[in-house]
């Protein structure tokens, strides 16, 4: 059974539209996130959501919108996409921990490339 | 802020060679601390972690960390690398609010 899922897995699009990245898990988890991998591997959040409410959200251009409909679902949506976007993008959850940091378990990513 | 540094960004070893990966921390308090595995194409696996008790850690394939708080390390290290063991190595430090913060990592290869 796939623990945290991603659709889809690739993604190639042209610059200025909108796409959408959808990410499920069924871990029972109460906290799920989004991570952007660059092209040199450095791996950076972006979002984090706990039951529905954001928890975390670094500086990321407000062109990008999570949204989590129930505890289990975590969906990211990019508006006018630039080049700058071209990444792999990560989605993770984690069980709950009190408020301290536990493990993070990730999905298989999505690599999305903007020409 | 916290912060993790991996100073080797590629390290190449033999088969059947010992194997350690180099991490330095910047945290405040007492630090989460993690090893994460990436195999090409793949997402993160957890290899170890370390939050409290005893500082040496055991992961899995064979994998284990020590935690040294004067140093502010947490290296990684197995005695005998596999041909399989080769994908890039992640080290990451956490705290309180779930924020993970990863270090650049490092690209391990594999000499058959």
């Amino acid at each position: 059974d796939t623990a945290v899922s991603q659709t889809p897995k690739y993604l190639v699009t042209q610059m200025g539209n909108d796409k959408s990245i959808k990410c499920e898990q069924n871990l029972g988890h109460d906290t799920m996130y989004w991570y952007k991998q660059d092209s040199k591997k450095f791996l950076k959040i972006m979002f984090s959501y706990n039951n529905k409410e954001l928890i975390i959200n670094e500086t990321v251009p407000n062109r990008f919108s999570p949204k989590s409909p129930d505890k289990a679902h975590l969906n990211l949506h990019i508006n006018s996409l630039e080049l700058g976007d071209s990444a792999v993008y990560f989605c993770a959850s984690s069980p709950p921990s009190g408020g301290r940091t536990d493990t993070q378990y990730f999905g298989p990513g999505t690599r999305l490339t903007v020409l | 802020a916290q912060s993790v540094t991996q100073p080797d960004i590629h390290i190449t070893v033999s088969e059947g060679a010992s194997l350690e990966l180099r991490c330095n921390y910047s945290y405040g308090a007492t630090p989460y601390l993690f090893w994460y595995v990436q195999s090409p194409g793949q997402g993160l696996q957890l290899l170890l972690k370390y939050f409290s008790g005893d500082t040496l850690v055991q992961g899995i394939k064979g994998f284990e960390a020590e935690f040294k708080r004067s140093q502010s390390s947490f290296n990684l290290r197995k005695p005998s690398v596999h041909w399989s063991d080769a994908a890039e190595y992640f080290c990451a430090v956490g705290g309180g609010g779930n924020k993970l913060t990863f270090g650049t990592g490092t690209q391990l290869k594999v000499e058959l």
